[in-house]
């Protein structure tokens, strides 16, 4: 079965900090894709990035940066010299290739201070 | 190009009864999903549209749910005889073809059932 887990329900940093939100997936396909999004106060979900599961490399945006393991079936985000604008909560998400829905996690409140 | 929109906002409601959502996906956008996300949650599928055709539905998506998408266009949600289970935000999402696509986010409808 498909499962995305985000442990961490909350986290605090004061501006500047680094922050690592973890995610943890389960699923039995070989071919399936990683998102993550990010849900700020107005509501909407915005997305930040997909991976498939042949693309291990890791990427970077800006201060943004997305570690990919399969070995520990992982997809954690990390938001470099954090600012008050990254204040959401953010979801990761597994979609598999034979199926059409996003299976998202719990996600985690990040709030940022200044 | 403009976004999913999403109409109403928020809606109130009493219980029993029926309510209707309308989502507008991007156009050219042959994929249209709804998702459900309660207080703390992460959204949880309801069903999918490819083009005119519902090709999934979510074991969530009980009798009282109807969703529409007559022209392969915009997309309809109903609820009948609401039950104040049902409070929730709505959501709906659109993408190119599949799974691997992603998907882009309306900002919702709000539902609250008194």
């Amino acid at each position: 079965a498909q499962k995305v887990t985000q442990a961490q329900t909350e986290i605090s940093v004061v501006e500047k900090e680094d922050v690592t939100l973890d995610c943890v997936y389960e699923t039995r396909d070989t071919t399936y894709y990683l998102f993550w999004y990010k849900q700020p106060p107005s509501g909407e979900l915005v997305f930040l990035i997909r991976r498939n599961s042949f693309d291990e490399q890791n990427e970077i945006s800006g201060r943004y940066s997305w570690n990919f393991q399969k070995s520990t079936s992982s997809f954690n985000f990390t938001i470099t010299a954090s600012q008050v604008v990254d204040s959401a909560v953010y979801f990761c998400a597994l979609s598999e290739d034979n199926t059409d829905k996003l299976i998202f996690g719990t996600g985690t409140r990040l709030q940022v201070f200044p | 190009d403009t976004g999913v929109s999403q109409d109403p906002r928020h809606k109130i409601t009493k219980r029993g009864q029926n309510v209707t959502f309308r989502c507008d996906p991007i156009s050219e956008h042959n994929r249209l999903y709804w998702y459900r996300q309660t207080l703390g949650q992460g959204p949880e599928f309801l069903t999918y549209f490819q083009n005119e055709a519902q090709l999934e539905k979510s074991r969530l998506l009980s009798d009282r749910f109807s969703a529409e998408r007559p022209k392969g266009s915009f997309s309809t949600l109903e609820i009948q005889r609401t039950e104040q289970g049902d409070s929730a935000m709505y959501l709906c999402a659109s993408s190119l073809f599949d799974s691997a696509d992603i998907q882009y986010f309306g900002a919702g409808t709000r539902l609250s059932v008194l």
